[in-house]
C-alpha cells in the first residue's frame, strides 16, 4: 500500500465550478500536509500547508485535513482555466523532511 | 529572489551511458533535495542534504546513482550507467525551514 494515495484523474470541469481534490494516507505519524500545483514541464509549487487536523483557507483555495479518517482535501472555488494543472498532495513526519507525494490529479478547467 | 536553477533542462542518452545534472539552490537555503518524478507519478525523494552532509539517501540506488554537494551550495546528481527505467524528470528543491521550493527539473530520456 502506498503511503499517500490520490486519484490520478483526469478531472475536467467547466469554468466557475467548485473542484474537490482528495488524498488518503496510511501513516498516522504524518503531521504536516501540503498541496502542490505543477504546471506542464514545470516544477511543483506550494499552494497550501497545514499542520495536523483542520481547515485552512487562502483566497479561492481551502485545504482540509481529517486525521481521524486520514483524509486530505483541497477545494477550489470559482475555478479558472489558469487552474488547469496537476495537483499533488504530500505528507511529512517533520518540518523540512522527506515529503511523501501522492501520484497527482490532473485537472482541466474548460472556458 | 532567484529560484532554484537546474541544468540541463533536457537530456537524451543511450542506456549504459552516464549523465550528470546540476542544481543551484536558492541563496541561503541549507537543505537541498533531489527527487525523481516518473511520468504519471508524484516525486520520490532520492537524497537530502543539510549543508554538505547527507541526511537521507535511503531511496538512492547507490549502485548507479551518486550525488554530492560541495561547499554546501551547488549539487550534482550522477547516474552511471543509466538504465531505461531511469527515464524521468529529476527535480531539485531547497528549503530554509519548512517550505520546499522546486526547480524546473531535468527531463531525462534513456533510449
Amino acid at each position: 500500500q502506498k503511503e499517500v494515495e490520490q486519484d490520478p484523474g483526469p478531472l475536467s470541469v467547466p469554468e466557475g465550478a467548485i473542484v474537490s481534490l482528495n488524498c488518503t494516507y496510511s501513516n498516522s505519524a504524518f503531521q504536516y500536509f501540503m498541496w502542490y500545483r505543477q504546471y506542464s514541464r514545470k516544477g511543483p509549487e506550494l499552494l497550501m500547508y497545514t499542520y495536523s487536523s483542520g481547515n485552512k483557507e487562502d483566497g479561492r483555495f481551502t485545504a482540509q485535513v481529517d486525521k481521524s479518517s486520514k483524509y486530505i482535501s483541497l477545494f477550489i472555488r470559482d475555478s479558472q482555466p489558469s487552474d488547469s494543472a496537476t495537483y499533488l498532495c504530500a505528507s511529512d513526519y517533520n518540518q523540512g523532511g522527506k515529503l511523501i507525494f501522492g501520484q497527482g490529479t490532473e485537472l482541466s478547467v474548460k472556458p | 529572489e532567484a529560484g532554484v536553477a537546474q541544468s540541463p533542462r533536457y537530456k537524451i542518452i543511450e542506456k549504459r551511458q552516464s549523465v550528470a545534472f546540476w542544481c543551484n539552490p536558492i541563496s541561503g537555503h541549507a537543505t537541498l533535495y533531489w527527487y525523481q518524478q516518473i511520468l504519471g507519478q508524484g516525486p520520490k525523494l532520492l537524497i537530502q542534504f543539510q549543508n554538505n552532509g547527507v541526511v537521507d539517501d535511503s531511496q538512492l540506488p547507490k549502485d548507479r546513482f551518486s550525488a554530492e554537494r560541495l561547499k554546501g551550495v551547488d549539487s550534482t546528481l550522477k547516474i552511471q550507467p543509466a538504465k531505461l527505467e531511469d527515464s524521468a524528470v529529476y527535480l531539485c528543491a531547497s528549503s530554509e525551514r519548512d517550505t520546499q521550493y522546486f526547480g524546473p527539473g531535468t527531463r531525462l530520456t534513456v533510449l
